[in-house]
């Protein structure tokens, strides 16, 4: 039971340049989120999944997509990157919106020059 | 004003004492709350949820006040290992969580 993992752990891209970052639950968890943290500015909610083939916009949304084709993974897309991208993003999944625990895989280091 | 709000600290204690934080939030409404733990470079992991009623997990408890707004954690016997940051947590609606930005604490030998 690998719980939340995460692919790359650490990614350099140059400004103008695309990449997919994909987060994987073994946990048959119905929600799923993604996450950026940013020093002084905390978790931030990026898009997040209610269940498979759903997608929702969170907090800062823009210049991210995502999909949600199978229910245990969450792609994360960065179609032109930008220096302002640069930041740690955590996927995370839990059983429901509820209140539960959210789940946290162990981030993607994104640099964007 | 942020809606949920921590001292960031840094929290510089020795082992063994005792230390206590408290988060305040802004949006009366809010119905659960919860502490997760975050070590440096790593991800956040549930420490604890907060019930109305209060509730304690070994050394740790965790406290809601409604009325002030607030929740604080107390740590007691403070050891090495609980050198971390800790983030207060309010759902803050449906299918959403609101993230304080962390009060960090140091245990020192």
């Amino acid at each position: 039971n690998a719980g939340v993992t995460q692919t790359p752990k650490f990614r350099v891209l140059k400004t103008g340049q695309s990449m997919t970052l994909l987060c994987a639950q073994d946990m048959n968890h119905e929600y799923m989120y993604w996450y950026r943290q940013d020093p002084g500015m905390g978790l931030r909610l990026i898009h997040y999944s209610v269940g498979e083939g759903t997608t929702a916009k969170g907090e800062v949304p823009d210049g991210y997509n995502v999909s949600r084709l199978k229910k245990q993974n969450f792609l994360l897309g960065l179609e032109s990157a930008a220096p302002s991208q640069t930041s740690v993003y955590f996927c995370a999944s839990s059983w429901s919106g509820g209140g539960d625990e959210q789940y946290f895989g162990p981030g993607t280091r994104l640099t964007v020059t | 004003r942020k809606e949920v709000e921590q001292d960031p600290g840094p929290f510089n204690v020795p082992e063994g004492a005792t230390v206590a934080f408290n988060c305040t939030y802004s949006n009366s409404a809010s119905q659960s709350f919860f502490w997760y733990r975050q070590d440096c470079r790593k991800e956040p992991k549930l420490l604890m949820s907060v019930y109305s009623s209060g509730n304690e997990d070994g050394r740790f408890t965790a406290q809601l006040n409604r009325a002030s707004q607030y929740i604080s954690l107390l740590i007691r016997d403070s050891k090495l290992s609980d050198s971390a940051t800790y983030l207060c947590v309010s759902k803050g609606g449906a299918r959403k969580l609101i993230w304080g930005l962390g009060t960090s604490l140091a245990v020192n030998p």
